[in-house]
């Protein structure tokens, strides 16, 4: 059964950093490609940011370009998130998501989440 | 970057009904959309791909169709567990964007 679970949410100042950490099982991890994707509260989905199988392609959602940066490891079937300059607006629940295996970006299967709270 | 633009943002209707959500890209995403439903508390789910294939396990009252820049998710025959928010997305390439989402209610 493929299981994604995050965690590493909680509360954080403004300016200061977080890392998200999504375990996966259940599947050859390194076979696929990855994806975060967040939602602030009581607002619509939005893409974070995405990687490729191997993790030398990564891609970003404007709103996070040059603070975030997503990595894997493949070894520990561990995808991760590093939050670095956070704002008030980063505040949101973050989902792990994976695409299935055709070739597109379509989330089969996704996280739980955790919640990210920035304020002082 | 592809914009999507869905609507309506919310839509209200009885058991029974049919439904339409529309959904608009900025350009042409040659069928790759996905459809998802998510209900309050949870994950969203995979409903639709490729525009108008049925993932693993959705009923066959949901339907999606369209081509080029315009899309639509029909839901047959409102069932109680329909009543939730769904969202289009670009799957073709990054920024994989999201549509802004369309609430169902129960009328």
């Amino acid at each position: 059964e493929v299981q994604l679970v995050e965690s590493g949410g909680g509360l954080v100042q403004p300016g200061r950093s977080l890392k998200l950490s999504c375990a996966a099982s259940g599947f050859t991890f390194s076979d696929y490609n990855m994806a975060w994707v967040r939602q602030a509260p009581t607002k619509g989905l939005e893409w974070v940011a995405s990687i490729s199988y191997g993790g030398s392609n990564t891609h970003y959602g404007d709103s996070v370009k040059g603070r975030f940066t997503i990595s894997r490891d493949n070894a520990k079937s561990t995808l991760y998130l590093q939050m670095d300059s956070l704002r008030s607006e980063d505040t949101a629940t973050y989902y792990c998501a994976r695409p299935s295996s055709g070739g597109y970006w379509y989330f089969d299967f996704w996280g739980p989440g955790t919640m990210v709270t920035v304020s002082s | 970057d592809i914009q999507m633009t869905q609507s309506p943002a919310s839509l209200s209707a009885s058991l029974g009904e049919t439904v339409t959500i529309e959904c608009l890209a900025s350009e042409d995403i040659y069928d790759i959309l996905a459809w998802y439903q998510q209900k309050p508390g949870k994950s969203p789910q995979l409903l639709i791909y490729d525009a108008s294939s049925l993932h693993t396990g959705v009923p066959s009252r949901f339907s999606g169709s369209g081509s080029g820049t315009q899309y639509s998710l029909k839901i047959n025959s409102l069932q109680p567990e329909d009543f939730a928010s769904y969202y289009c997305q670009n799957g073709l390439s990054a920024p994989l964007t999201f549509g802004s989402g369309t609430k169902l209610e129960i009328k």
